[in-house]
């Protein structure tokens, strides 16, 4: 079966400071990985895409980017947080060779970043 | 792009039933159902891929109305574990397919005893 884990779970950092939070997938192979964010009582919002090592597209222009530098890895980052920035990361998946037919998203456990 | 949910929020009693719509400006292939309980993250709980589709996951079924652009979330006899978030997802290239979707806003559900 496959499995996606994402860390850190919770996170406190000072405004300016830099980010990276991490997702894996297990159990399939050429996964479409995701980065969506939520901020505090708000919907989730699509902010990066890869359907291959080394492809990003990026949904909303901001300070944070996504890098994917192995096949079931998936990264995002910042050099400079913003206050703005602070709310809950979620990485998901799907498609994939072994994975699951269809179009359903599955989440993982999701990061709570608070910006200081 | 992304579809509007209605309504924004609900309030119901262990027992009673609610609904829970999902609309959109473009046209539908597939609508994707997640509850969300708080602090969690969004679970799935089911996928319309056919005009007129109907599922049910326990007491909880939804339909897909593609000529409308729509699709309802439908709790019979709401128990306590209802209680959460629940969000619609479409695709945001409008193809069925590995492609990301958007999601509305949230419903949030409360059930109270």
């Amino acid at each position: 079966s496959q499995t996606i884990h994402q860390w850190p779970a919770t996170l406190v950092q000072p405004v300016g400071s830099p980010l990276s939070l991490e997702c894996t997938v297990e159990g399939t192979s050429n996964p479409n990985l995701y980065w969506y964010r939520q901020a505090a009582g708000r919907g989730l919002q699509l902010l990066f895409y890869s359907v291959g090592i080394g492809q990003i597209s990026s949904e909303v222009p901001q300070n944070l980017s996504a890098s994917r530098p192995q096949d079931r890895q998936f990264i995002l980052s910042s050099k400079k947080l913003l206050l703005s920035d602070s709310g809950f990361y979620l990485c998901a998946w799907n498609g994939g060779l072994g994975g699951n037919s269809g179009n359903t998203i599955y989440f993982g456990e999701g990061s709570w970043l608070t910006v200081v | 792009q992304q579809p509007v949910q209605s309504p924004q929020a609900v309030i119901l009693r262990e027992g009673e039933d609610a609904v829970i719509n999902c609309s959109s400006s473009k046209a539908l292939y597939s609508v994707h159902w997640y509850r969300q309980k708080h602090g969690e993250a969004p679970v799935f709980l089911m996928i319309l891929l056919k005009g007129g589709e109907q599922k049910g996951h326990e007491k909880i079924s939804a339909s897909f109305n593609e000529k409308k652009q729509q699709s309802s979330l439908y709790l019979t006899a709401s128990q306590l574990s209802y209680s959460g978030t629940y969000f619609c997802g479409t695709e945001r290239f409008g193809f069925s397919g590995n492609t990301p979707l958007v999601f509305g806003k949230g419903t949030r559900l409360s059930v109270i005893a």
